[in-house]
């Protein structure tokens, strides 16, 4: 079946510009995570989904990261006035819902700000 | 906040050697360990995930163990290939949130 997709796959963006990346999760699975990995860094969570529940947003590193999950699958994560500090792969990770399953990861958006 | 660590960095192995490499966890508030397989252009591949201490787990020519009480877990690749190649990451997660927390991951690249 299909895995988790996620556009664009690059993006190259001007400092202060809005952007918007998209992610299609496995079909099925009710649960939806957003990472980051930062050159030089690991995986850094950012936010999580889960059925209808309120977001863990735990991981957004400031106020200008949010995301949504519309009808329960596909997600955007939208980074407004982009800081050079953003450039990083963005991945996300859909899961079957249950007791910490594995995750499956998209091919990421590489994100550069200019 | 938890903080998972992994060694070596990198590590450069021949091919047909076996080889091993580390991830530590705080043993506190821990529920899982999960490892995943990283090829460059590639997405992340969940390997392993693990949650009982004493836990060994295989598939293929690849095993994994864990240690809940100490805080660390090995990943072992038995008679290394080219494509075994990759970077490998480990992750845990505790009781809150479900979000997964990274190490750096092993750099690993099998010399023909």
């Amino acid at each position: 079946g299909a895995g988790v997709s996620q556009s664009p796959s690059n993006k190259v963006t001007e400092k202060g510009k809005d952007v918007e990346l998209r992610c299609d999760p496995i079909s099925g699975h009710t649960a939806l995570y957003w990472y980051r990995q930062s050159l030089g860094q690991g995986l850094e969570f950012l936010i999580y989904f889960q059925g209808n529940s309120a977001p863990d947003k735990s991981g957004l590193p400031s106020d200008r990261f949010s995301a949504e999950r519309t009808g329960g699958s596909v997600s955007t994560l939208t980074i407004q006035r982009t800081q050079q500090e953003d450039s990083a792969v963005y991945l996300c990770a859909s899961s079957l819902a249950g007791a910490r399953p594995e995750q499956y990861f998209g091919p990421g958006t590489r994100l550069t700000v200019t | 906040i938890l903080n998972v660590e992994q060694s070596p960095q990198s590590l450069h192995v021949q091919e047909g050697d076996s080889t091993n490499f580390t991830c530590s966890f705080p043993s506190s508030n821990f529920y899982a360990l999960h490892w995943y397989r990283w090829e460059t252009a590639k997405s992340p591949e969940a390997l392993f995930v693990m949650t009982l201490n004493g836990d060994e787990k295989k598939k293929g020519r690849i095993s994994a163990t864990l240690n809940t009480k100490e805080g660390y877990s090995y990943l072992y690749i038995k008679g290394s290939q080219p494509e075994d190649s990759a970077t490998y990451l480990c992750a845990s997660t505790g009781g809150g949130a479900d979000g997964l927390t990274f190490g750096k991951g092993t750099h690993l690249i099998i010399q023909p």
